[in-house]
This record gives structure tokens, sequence and C-alpha cells, in this order.
């Protein structure tokens, strides 16, 4: 049973305005919550975060905003520039960290067109 | 250089062969991870270590085996490789709950 869904496989967004990109969990044991980009033949990279303490977190033009009572969490990319196309990995932790690592969803092509 | 690398970053070998990828990292994080990652399912978590001599399975450990003798590596290791191995897989290490990756090996399976 998928504890982490991305039911968006891709999504294409012109260049300048807002992607947005969701994110379910079941497991009402995560308690932190993370999103990964990652480009063609190189590894995942840590992009933003957020704690089950917030509903929101923002850095520069990414923002990620989470309902816990939905068990949803999006992020917001303003404006999307060319860059930005990627693969997007949603993630969550429910150890704090170690044992059992991160649980990933399967990941939403972003393409941006130009 | 300080991080995470993984070598080969391509391999091919022929089914039934055995096969090891390694990963080594700089940063002495006590938690390693080996993920495989497939179209359609994203990134699955094979086999994990909290520390030297500790190892535990994940979610897809059939066909692998991991040891850790020393903190700073981490190999896997396709004792008979399978064409469903054919994959890209990613070696991972913790710090706190965040993950630095490495740059992956593309492993293909003939």
């Amino acid at each position: 049973d998928q504890q982490v869904k991305q039911n968006s496989p891709s999504l294409s967004v012109q260049e300048g305005r807002i992607s947005i990109l969701n994110c379910d969990y079941t497991n009402s044991m995560f308690d932190y919550f993370l999103w990964y980009k990652k480009y063609p033949a190189e590894g995942p990279t840590f992009l933003i975060s957020i704690s089950s303490i917030k509903d929101k977190n923002e850095d520069g033009r990414f923002t990620v905003f989470l309902n816990k009572s939905a068990k949803h969490l999006s992020l917001h990319i303003v404006p999307s520039q060319p860059g930005d196309s990627a693969v997007y990995f949603c993630a969550a932790s429910a150890t704090g960290g170690g044992a059992d690592g991160l649980t990933f969803g399967k990941g939403t092509h972003l393409i941006i067109q130009p | 250089d300080a991080g995470i690398t993984q070598s080969p970053r391509y391999k091919i070998t022929e089914t039934g062969r055995q096969v090891t990828l390694m990963c080594h990292q700089t940063w002495s994080h006590s938690y390693m991870f080996w993920y495989r990652q497939d179209l359609g399912h994203g990134l699955r978590l094979i086999y994990y270590s909290a520390a030297a001599d500790i190892t535990d399975k994940g979610e897809v450990p059939d066909g692998y085996v991991v040891s850790r003798s020393k903190t700073e590596n981490f190999p896997l290791t396709l004792e008979s490789a399978t064409r469903s191995q054919t994959s890209v897989y990613f070696c991972a290490s913790t710090e706190g709950v965040l993950a630095f990756f490495g740059q992956g090996t593309r492993l293909t399976v003939v």
C-alpha cells in the first residue's frame, strides 16, 4: 500500500506561471515532509521541507503547504522557470530521521514550457 | 570533495552474474541507504544501515545483499543478477531527516 502518493505523473506549465505539485499521504505517523528535485542522470537533491507543526514554509520561489487534516501537501513554484523542469519527489519521515529513512512518492515530472 | 559518491556510474552485466555497486560518503553519517528508481515506482528502499555492521531490509530487499564494515562504505551486491534488477540505483546518507544522494548507478542486466 502506497503511503505517499503523487497522483500526477507529469505536469506542464508555462514559464512565468505558478506550478503546483501535489502529494497525499496515508500514514498519520509522518511528522516531517520533504521535496526533492531530480534532473536526468543526477541524484535527487533536497529542495524544501516542512515539519508537521507548521502549515507553510517558504524559500524564495518555493513554498510548501501542509494540510494535516486532509493529509495533503503541495509545492508551489512562483514564477516557474525553465530550470525548474525536473522530476519532483515528495517524501515523508515518521522517525525523525534514520531508521526507515524516507518514504517517497512516485514523482511528478514538471515541464516548463517557454 | 566532501559528499557521497557511487561507482560505477554505468554497468552492463549478464543474467546470473554477481555485481557489486559501491557507495562512499565523506561525512561520517551514521545512516546509509540504497534505493532503486524505476518508472512508475519512484524511489524504493532496498536496504539501510544504522551504523557499521548494522543493516536491515527495506521495501524490496530480495536478490540483494549489503555489508557495512566501515562507516563510510556501503556496498550493494546482486548475488545473481536478473533482468528485473535493471534499474537506477541510488545510495544516500542522512543527517537527521535530510537525505543526501549519490549520482546514481544505471545497471542494465542483459
